[in-house]
C-alpha cells in the first residue's frame, strides 16, 4: 500500500482556517485519497475524499496537487470541536481496508 | 437512522479467557470491518465481512476471529486473551464495501485484559 506522511501536529486558533498537509508520493492512479478523523473518546468519522479533482462537503475541501503526490485537508473557519487527530489514508480500488497511520493532531485555541 | 452500535462498550476480563464483542451495523450497510486501536500500535486493521463472508483480513494470529450473520450484525472473538490485547475495539460498516464506500465507525468497545 501507498503511504501517506502527516505532520505529528498543528495548532489553529479558533474561527480561522486551517489546512492540513499530506505527502502521498507514491500514490497510484486507482487510489483514492480518504480524510477520517477522530475526536477524544470517540470513533473514526469520515470528512472527505477524492480521486483527482478538489471536492467540497459540509465539513471541509480536499485540494488533491495535479500530480496527485500531495493533498491538503481544509476546514474553513476552526472550531474547538475540530480538536482532533485527522487522518490522511489511500485506498486501492477494490475492496482494500482503511490502513491508519499516525495522523496529525489538531489542536485549536480559543 | 441509528448508527453503529457496539455492545458491550466496557469490558474487564482474566488472561486467558475468551471474550466475544458485538457490532450491529447501520441499516442497510452490508460490510463490517473490526478495527483494534491501542496507544502503542494506533488503529490497526482486523477484519472485514460482507455478506457473511471474510473478505480481508489484518495480520492478527488465529486467537482473533469473527463471523458475520444474515442481519449483517457481526461478532468477533478474542479466545486465550493476552494483557496485550487490552486496547479499544472499533467496529465499522459501509454500504457495499466497495470504494469509494464511506465507513461509519460505532463508539467501540474498551476491553481491558488483567
Amino acid at each position: 500500500d501507498a503511504k501517506t506522511t502527516q505532520p505529528n501536529s498543528m495548532e489553529s486558533n479558533e474561527e480561522e482556517p486551517v489546512h492540513l498537509p499530506c505527502n502521498h508520493s507514491t500514490i497510484s492512479g486507482t487510489d483514492y485519497i480518504h480524510w477520517y478523523r477522530q475526536l477524544p473518546s470517540q470513533g473514526p468519522e469520515y470528512v472527505i475524499h477524492g480521486l483527482t479533482s478538489n471536492v467540497n462537503n459540509r465539513m471541509a475541501s480536499l485540494a488533491i496537487a495535479e500530480d496527485r503526490k500531495s493533498s491538503t485537508l481544509i476546514l474553513h473557519r476552526a472550531t474547538l470541536r475540530d480538536a482532533a487527530v485527522y487522518y490522511c489514508i489511500l485506498r486501492r480500488s477494490g475492496n482494500t481496508p482503511l490502513v491508519f497511520g499516525k495522523g496529525t493532531r489538531l489542536s485549536v485555541i480559543a | 437512522k441509528a448508527g453503529v452500535t457496539q455492545t458491550p462498550r466496557y469490558l474487564i476480563k482474566t488472561r486467558g479467557q475468551q471474550v466475544t464483542l458485538s457490532c450491529s451495523p447501520i441499516s442497510g450497510h452490508r460490510s463490517v470491518s473490526w478495527y483494534q486501536q491501542t496507544p502503542g500500535q494506533g488503529l490497526q486493521f482486523l477484519f472485514e465481512y460482507f455478506s457473511e463472508t471474510q473478505r480481508n483480513k489484518g495480520n492478527f494470529p488465529g486467537r482473533f476471529s469473527g463471523r458475520q450473520f444474515s442481519n449483517s450484525r457481526s461478532e468477533m472473538n478474542v479466545s486465550t486473551l493476552e494483557l496485550g490485547d487490552s486496547a479499544l475495539y472499533l467496529c465499522a460498516s459501509s454500504l457495499v464495501g466497495q470504494l469509494p464506500d464511506e465507513q461509519y465507525f460505532g463508539p467501540g468497545t474498551r476491553l481491558t485484559v488483567t
